[in-house]
């Protein structure tokens, strides 16, 4: 299957510092990239969807001022969680959805990044 | 965001034993995924079903979407300790973003 990287894998920050984490498809070009949060024992709730070279769009609840993304590339989309607070502390995880038959309905998901907050 | 039902929550079996589990909804998806996740890791890709009807295998695991394309299983056979996991089913409603299930835990006794 495809492959997505994400970077960092954890992070730990002090409290009102700001985190970038990166997602990169790195076999296929992703015309869309999502970006979840999931907390402990719990499913993936969707935070946004991000399409190169446009805004992305949040989900209901989710501060765009706060969780800043950018689709600079068809490979690279970009999460900062800025003035991070203990509260945002969570695992992160990106995937993306291909272009061209073989990837189109599909969708790949990173390995995730685990930020904590201190 | 929308919700699957996806039952059951958890098991516990025996190495060697078959599992299933399954997911419906009451919205129509054009694409079923299933996903296992491991922890402290991002859901693989198990299985992509795109037709109603459909039946697919993936070594052991076997996945169907459902005729009215408002449910879909998962089975897996002769399990092992490395199933051990969270599995998600996942529907794909056109071109926007996936609604997850609220996951399956799944383990195994040796």
């Amino acid at each position: 299957g495809a492959v997505v990287s994400q970077h960092p894998s954890w992070v730990i920050c002090k409290s009102g510092t700001s985190v970038k984490i990166e997602c990169r498809s790195l076999d296929f070009q992703a015309t869309t990239m999502f970006w979840y949060r999931q907390f402990p024992k719990q499913s993936l709730m969707l935070m946004a969807t991000s399409n190169e070279g446009s805004k992305a769009t949040y989900e209901q609840g989710v501060e765009k001022d706060k969780f800043l993304i950018n689709h600079a590339s068809l490979t690279l989309s970009t999460l900062t969680v800025t003035s991070a607070h203990p509260e945002d502390s969570s695992f992160y995880i990106c995937s993306a959805r291909g272009l061209g038959r073989r990837h189109t309905d599909t969708q790949y998901f990173g390995p995730g990044t685990r930020l904590t907050v201190l | 965001g929308q919700q699957l039902n996806q039952s059951p929550q958890s098991m516990f079996i025996q190495e060697g034993e078959d599992v299933s589990m399954n997911c419906t909804s009451s919205s129509i998806f054009n694409t079923w995924l299933w996903y296992k996740q491991d922890p402290g890791e991002g859901p693989v890709l198990l299985i992509a079903l795109y037709k109603a009807g459909e039946l697919t295998s993936n070594g052991r695991l076997t996945a169907q979407f459902g005729i009215t394309r408002k449910d879909s299983f998962l089975n897996i056979s002769a399990s092992i300790p490395s199933d051990v996991g969270i599995y998600f089913c996942a529907g794909l409603p056109g071109r926007r973003a996936l609604t997850f299930g609220s996951g399956t835990r799944l383990q195994v006794q040796p």
